[in-house]
């Protein structure tokens, strides 16, 4: 049971270059969050996604896209990078929201644009 | 709106003190409140939280929290610190019904041999 985990753990990007981030769970969850945490501002909701298939925008949604397409899976794309988005990049997820599931985090993926 | 202040952004102590983190939220109803712990280079990991019932809420490693709704804040303790318990702190606060936590800015715990 290896929990959330995610791909990859350190990336750098030119401004302008794509990429995509990919973000698994054996737990079963339906819930899956993408965050990204930035000194000082603690943790933003970027998108989220209530179960396989569905996904909507969090707090911080701007130049990222993100798909479920299998209910272990959550991917987070950035079509063209901008160096605003370095930041590391936290995946979590939780059985239900339902009186608030305890939510289950990844290592995280740091990413630098230049 | 939901908020969460920790208005502490930077604490040190010294192994074996006693602990306290600050949090206060922002809520109109009764708000479901937890506390996660980050390790340098690591995910978050949840140290206890509160739905509903005593107030006075223990986690792991130690740790405890209470809610007092009259002052709108869930600090967090412990009574002896180990060096082990250095790393960031985040509160975060969540509501019955909804799909998303917000979280507080963190707080840095240094701890000094």
């Amino acid at each position: 049971n290896a929990g959330v985990t995610q791909t990859p753990k350190f990336r750098v990007l030119k401004t302008g270059q794509s990429m995509t981030l990919l973000c698994a769970q054996d737990m079963n969850h339906e819930y899956m969050y993408w965050y990204r945490q930035d000194p000082g501002m603690g943790l933003r909701l970027i998108h989220y996604s209530v179960g396989e298939g569905t996904t909507a925008k969090g707090e911080v949604p701007d130049g990222y896209n993100v798909s479920r397409l299998k209910k272990q899976n959550f991917l987070l794309g950035l079509e063209s990078a901008a160096p605003s988005q370095t930041s590391v990049y936290f995946c979590a997820s939780s059985l239900l929201a339902e009186n608030q599931e305890t939510q289950y985090f990844g290592p995280g993926t740091r990413l630098l644009v230049l | 709106a939901q908020s969460v202040t920790q208005p502490d952004i930077h604490i040190t102590v010294s192994e074996g003190a006693s602990l306290e983190l600050r949090c206060n939220y922002s809520y109109g109803a009764t708000p479901y409140l937890f506390w996660y712990v980050q390790s340098p280079g690591q995910g978050l990991q949840l140290l206890l939280k509160y739905f509903s019932g005593d107030t006075l809420v223990q986690g792991i490693k130690g740790f405890e929290a209470e809610f007092k709704r009259s002052q709108s804040s869930f600090n967090l303790r412990k009574p002896s610190v180990h060096w082990s318990d250095a790393a960031e702190y985040f509160c975060a606060v969540g509501a019955y019904n909804t799909d998303k936590l917000i979280f507080g800015t963190g707080t840095r715990l240094q701890v000094f041999p």
